[in-house]
């Protein structure tokens, strides 16, 4: 069964603080996964994408990492700000089915709280 | 920039209303999505359509169906609403390319029925 486990369910940090999500996953065949982050009352952003070849993004002070042979994801957030406070999003992309569209396993989340 | 937008951001009706949630994305993407986001479930597929009048259910379309009358334009319909369906919907649209499949979702619309 393809599914997407992600840990902590929820952490809380000091501003300024390093963390790491964890994002581990069962889904054959594997095209591409994607981390969200969603505001309290707002829709999810994407911040990164990486597929099978790439083992590792940036998109500033968040950086992505995959190991395709564990099939195990981090994100990475330096010197964290108040506005990290969100809850973070593991999706992984099943095959490639050329555009349709019904095949994103989505994770839980992680619910980062930022501390001042 | 990309835009999808949702007719409102919180909604109040009764047990056995219809309801009609409204999604619109101005970026021309053939696909189009409504997912429900409720604690401890994460977001969960109602339904989505690759192409106008065409439609695919997702994992849990029951108590819902959709129209999609014009490219832009999403709509999930509650028949008669139910306590249960108490949910912040999410729209969400892409285009129609083979690899990143990166979807844009909208505000979402908190909806609660009593």
């Amino acid at each position: 069964k393809n599914q997407v486990e992600q840990s902590p369910q929820s952490l809380i940090i000091l501003e300024g603080k390093n963390c790491t999500l964890q994002c581990n996953y069962t889904v054959s065949p594997f095209s591409n996964l994607r981390w969200y982050k969603q505001d309290t009352g707002r829709g999810p952003v994407s911040l990164t994408i990486m597929t099978f070849s790439e083992n590792t993004k940036s998109n500033g002070r968040y950086t992505a990492t995959l190991d395709a042979d564990t099939k195990q994801s981090s994100l990475h957030i330096t010197a964290s700000q108040l506005s990290d406070s969100a809850s973070y999003i593991c999706v992984v992309s099943v095959g490639n089915y050329g555009g349709s569209q019904g095949n994103l396993i989505f994770g839980k989340g992680t619910k980062l709280s930022v501390k001042p | 920039d990309v835009k999808v937008t949702q007719s409102s951001r919180y909604l109040v009706k009764r047990t056995g209303e219809k309801v009609f949630l409204e999604c619109v994305q101005d970026m021309d993407h053939e696909n189009m999505f409504w997912y429900r986001q409720d604690p401890g479930l994460g977001l969960r597929l109602i339904y989505f359509s690759y192409d106008v009048k065409m439609k695919e259910k997702g994992d849990i379309p029951e108590g819902y169906s959709v129209s999609r009358e014009k490219k832009e334009r999403f709509s999930l319909i509650l028949e008669s609403a139910s306590t249960n369906q108490t949910s912040m919907y999410l729209c969400a649209s892409s285009p129609r390319l083979a690899g990143y499949n990166e979807q844009f979702f909208g505000p979402g619309t908190r909806l609660t029925v009593l």
